[in-house]
């Protein structure tokens, strides 16, 4: 069974602070991670990738890292926005045989940026 | 690029009535995926059908039940419904024969009164 875990729940930061968000999984042996953006009431959002082979993308002032041995996972944001205030989920995929791969979220942090 | 399709995108029920709701896959696309989101909680895997046959089930009621058809679209049925049904439903749909990447539709709100 794959756990996913997110640190912190809340964040809170003035505009054009660079910031870290953090995400642990339990199953190490993961194929990929994904980055979801989510607002209020609204779909989910991909933001960025990482297969298992690869240690880090970037999408503009996304930077998303992995390192399996350890099980975890950073979201980097740089120079942040007001506009980034969303929930930020870390989803592992778990397999739980053949070829099905479902989604294990982990519970979000909440990033809020203040003007 | 086609996206995962859902609908109706929003939905509003009285207890004990019945909701569908519909998921049209990426083309070749093969596997399709059920998420329930309730307020203020991470989504939370419900069903997944792998080439028209369940592949694997997680924390969906027994008063729901869900099949893929032979256009891979997807169905998730709903009866009995209750209160704490209300949430935002995700399907996702992947390919098999690619990186097992899954893409999430925008999601179907049902509201149950």
């Amino acid at each position: 069974k794959q756990e996913v875990t997110q640190i912190p729940a809340a964040l809170s930061v003035p505009e054009g602070e660079n910031l870290v968000l953090n995400c642990s999984f339990t199953d190490s042996a993961i194929y990929n991670l994904q980055w979801f953006r989510q607002d209020p009431g609204k779909g989910l959002t991909s933001l960025l990738l990482i297969q298992s082979s690869q240690r880090e993308q970037t999408s503009g002032r996304l930077n998303a890292s992995l390192d399996k041995s350890s099980g975890r996972s950073t979201l980097y944001i740089a120079a942040s926005q007001p506009g980034d205030s969303a929930t930020y989920l870390c989803a592992a995929p778990f397999n739980s045989g053949g070829s099905n791969y479902k989604l294990t979220f982990g519970k979000g942090t909440l990033l809020t940026v203040n003007p | 690029a086609a996206g995962v399709i859902q609908s109706p995108r929003h939905l509003i029920k009285e207890k004990r009535e019945t909701a569908t709701l519909k998921c049209y896959p990426i083309p070749r696309h093969d596997t399709v995926y059920w998420y329930q989101q309730g307020p203020g909680q991470d989504p939370q895997f419900l069903i997944s059908f792998y080439e028209k046959m369940q592949s694997d089930k997680g924390s969906i009621p027994d008063r729901f039940s869900a099949q893929q058809f032979s256009d891979y679209h997807s169905e998730l049925n709903m009866s009995s419904l209750e209160l704490g049904d209300s949430a935002l439903y995700f399907c996702a749909s992947s390919s098999s024969s690619g990186a097992n990447v899954l893409t999430f539709g925008a999601g179907s709100r049902l509201t149950v009164l």
